[in-house]
């Protein structure tokens, strides 16, 4: 069975300050990774999707992330964080590629000036 | 731009009412889903239907029915809410043989 831990349920960080969100994963084959965003009173929407080759990728809105199969992780990173980035967000994997999708609990991340 | 519409946005009801929530899909995907998110943001996928055949059903109460009559709509029916039924139901769609799914903005339900 497959699991992903976000450990981080809320991070607080400034404006301008770089951000990083913790994603923990279990599984035994090839995982591909996601990571959503959902915004206050709206449905999630992708950043970035991991399948293979370079471990870090690039998202939308200066995001990026990087996978570590040795450390079972893919984190969220961005290096200057905007309050219009507040919101939860989601590490999701999927097992083997199907769409049977496992999501991590989310990190509320709250930007202030 | 938004391609995946749900209807209606917020539903107030009471304990044992019939509800039923509508979901369409533009993007030509052939795969959607019921999504339920409670009150701390987890999610948990009821349903999935790929080309109007039921894929999954994990284990939801019996009270709910996924409807669909062709591949870009799906709905949903709460035969006799609940109080635990209170949460945010949220429709997604994918091709099968993709794994990105693309979400509504959701149905928030409460149960009085």
């Amino acid at each position: 069975a497959q699991s992903v831990t976000q450990p981080d349920a809320r991070v607080t960080v400034s404006e301008g300050a770089s951000l990083q969100l913790r994603c923990k994963y279990s599984y035994s084959g090839t995982p591909y990774l996601f990571w959503y965003v959902q915004y206050p009173r709206q449905g999630l929407q992708l950043l970035l999707k991991y399948y293979s080759g370079d471990p870090v990728v690039q998202g939308v809105n200066g995001f990026e992330a990087e996978f570590s199969k040795s450390n079972s992780s893919f984190h969220l990173r961005k290096a200057s964080v905007h309050w219009s980035d507040s919101a939860v967000y989601f590490c999701v994997l999927s097992p083997g590629g199907n769409n049977k999708l496992t999501f991590g609990q989310g990190t509320v991340l709250s930007v202030i000036p | 731009e938004t391609a995946v519409f749900q209807t209606p946005n917020y539903h107030v009801t009471q304990v044992g009412n019939e509800v039923s929530f509508n979901c369409k899909q533009t993007l030509g995907h052939d795969t959607m889903y019921w999504y339920k998110q409670d009150s701390k943001k987890l999610l948990k996928i009821m349903f999935s239907y790929n080309n109007k055949q039921l894929i999954v059903n994990e284990t939801v109460p019996r009270r709910f029915s996924p409807q669909s009559s062709d591949k870009a709509h799906l709905n949903l029916r709460i035969k006799s809410v609940e109080p635990e039924d209170s949460a945010v139901y949220l429709c997604a769609s994918s091709y099968w043989v993709q794994n990105t799914l693309y979400f509504g903005a959701g149905t928030r339900l409460s149960v009085l």
